[in-house]
């Protein structure tokens, strides 16, 4: 059974960083593109950025560009999102998805608030 | 960027009726395009990809049509357990999610 799993939520305030974890397990991370997906609170969906297989490419939505950063661990089946000079909107909770199979994680809920 | 228009924001219909959720990209993207449906407090679950493929496991209810820019989502006899927002991602060039259709219960 395919399961990504988000962890490393919280609440940190304004210019705080955070970094989020997503672990997968149930098919081989290593083959798959991977995104990091938020959604604030009663708002639509967005994506925030993506990466490939090894690591070499990083594309990222332009309102964390220079603040966010997405990396990976293959041989610990582990996506990371390293978030810094965080703003009161990117309250939200995070998923990690891969697109073209339609897998999401649960979400983990960042709160940017003094 | 690829801009994603979707309509209506939201729509109230009964049970048993067929209801039609509208998506059009600001240029082509094939048939890039995933339909997901999301209830509250939980993640979006994928109902259709390639524009048109069911996923597994998903009602035969649910269908998905169109290419290029324009793109629909159909429920031909919305139950009960459809009502949840819907929404369309395109993923030709980065992704794209459309705003929402907020289905709701006459």
């Amino acid at each position: 059974e395919v399961q990504l799993v988000e962890s490393g939520g919280g609440l940190v305030q304004p210019g705080g960083s955070l970094r989020l974890s997503c672990t997968a397990s149930g098919f081989t991370f290593s083959n798959y593109w991977m995104n990091w997906v938020r959604q604030a609170p009663g708002k639509g969906l967005e994506w925030v950025g993506k990466i490939n297989q090894d690591g070499s490419k990083k594309y990222y939505v332009d309102s964390v560009k220079g603040r966010f950063t997405i990396s990976r661990d293959n041989a610990r089946n582990s996506l990371y999102l390293q978030m810094n000079n965080l703003r009161a909107e990117d309250t939200a909770v995070y998923y990690c998805v891969t697109v073209l199979e339609g897998w999401w994680g649960q979400g983990t809920l960042v709160t940017v608030s003094s | 960027d690829i801009q994603m228009t979707q309509s209506p924001s939201s729509l109230s219909a009964s049970v048993g009726d067929r209801v039609t959720i509208t998506c059009r990209a600001s240029q082509g993207i094939r048939n890039d395009l995933g339909w997901y449906q999301q209830k509250p407090g939980k993640a979006p679950k994928r109902l259709i990809y390639a524009a048109s493929s069911l996923q597994s496991g998903v009602p035969s209810r649910f269908s998905g049509s169109g290419s290029g820019t324009e793109f629909t989502l159909t429920i031909s006899s919305l139950q009960p357990e459809d009502f949840a927002t819907y929404y369309c991602l395109q993923y030709n060039n980065y992704l794209t999610f459309g705003q929402g259709t907020r289905l709701e219960i006459k």
